[in-house]
């Protein structure tokens, strides 16, 4: 199984609701991350975790909180989005260890409307 | 900090063409990534480079990297309407994440 399985892959949300984007490996990744992309941008990274533990936070505003549940799974909740949040979000996961393999896997992404 | 630039952001080519992709990086890295992206698609993987003078080809399509260059390069080859995406290089940074440029937007016109 070489995939990145994201969830939903469209969702609208107002700005006083909380949703939820899931993502989902099985490749045995110890790395998985959370990209951002707008329009005709390249991909800006939000989170990183390596072993199930967080190690990168590009200074995401607190409205996006990520977790992960276990080394397959990837959370990212969101609350009092802004309409400029509207993006692509996409999850990667990479190998990762102390090889080092930053190689990143990327998941189909899921598209966010925030009304 | 590590910057990486590609150029040109923007080309438009005639079927049966050759032309070259250009992405320089700041700081030493030696793994170097290329991914593909269709409009309103994710990322595909297309080449790992993981050494200096690494040479990987797939088709119409070939990759390298010059690590004391700080220099990647994706050639095209003959190019064909079917190649037209945005290319992404990514530079690995310390083994913790990967660094984007700014993507190449190519269109091939018949």
């Amino acid at each position: 199984d070489t995939e990145v399985t994201q969830t939903p892959k469209h969702l609208v949300m107002g700005m006083t609701n909380k949703k939820s984007l899931k993502c989902e490996q099985h490749m045995g990744h110890r790395a998985m991350y959370w990209y951002k992309q707008k329009a005709k941008k390249p991909p800006e990274l939000m989170f990183v975790y390596s072993y199930e533990k967080l190690s990168i936070n590009e200074s995401v505003p607190s409205r996006f909180s990520p977790e992960c549940p276990n080394s397959s799974l990837l959370n990212l909740h969101l609350h009092a989005l802004q309409p400029e949040d509207s993006a692509l979000y996409l999850c990667a996961s990479s190998p990762g260890g102390g090889g080092r393999n930053t190689e990143a896997f990327f998941g189909q992404g899921t598209r966010l409307t925030v009304v | 900090e590590l910057k990486v630039e590609q150029n040109p952001l923007f080309l438009s080519m005639q079927e049966g063409k050759n032309y070259t992709i250009y992405c320089n990086y700041s700081t030493t890295s030696d793994r170097l990534y290329w991914y593909r992206q269709d409009p309103g698609k994710s990322l595909e993987s297309l080449f790992v480079l993981l050494s200096n003078g690494a040479v990987k080809q797939e088709g119409r399509l070939m990759a390298s990297l010059d690590t004391k260059a700080r220099l990647s390069t994706l050639h095209i080859t003959a190019a064909v309407h079917d190649l037209s995406a945005t290319y992404f290089c990514a530079v690995d940074e310390y083994g913790n994440k990967l660094v984007f440029g700014a993507g190449t937007i190519l269109r091939v016109k018949s």
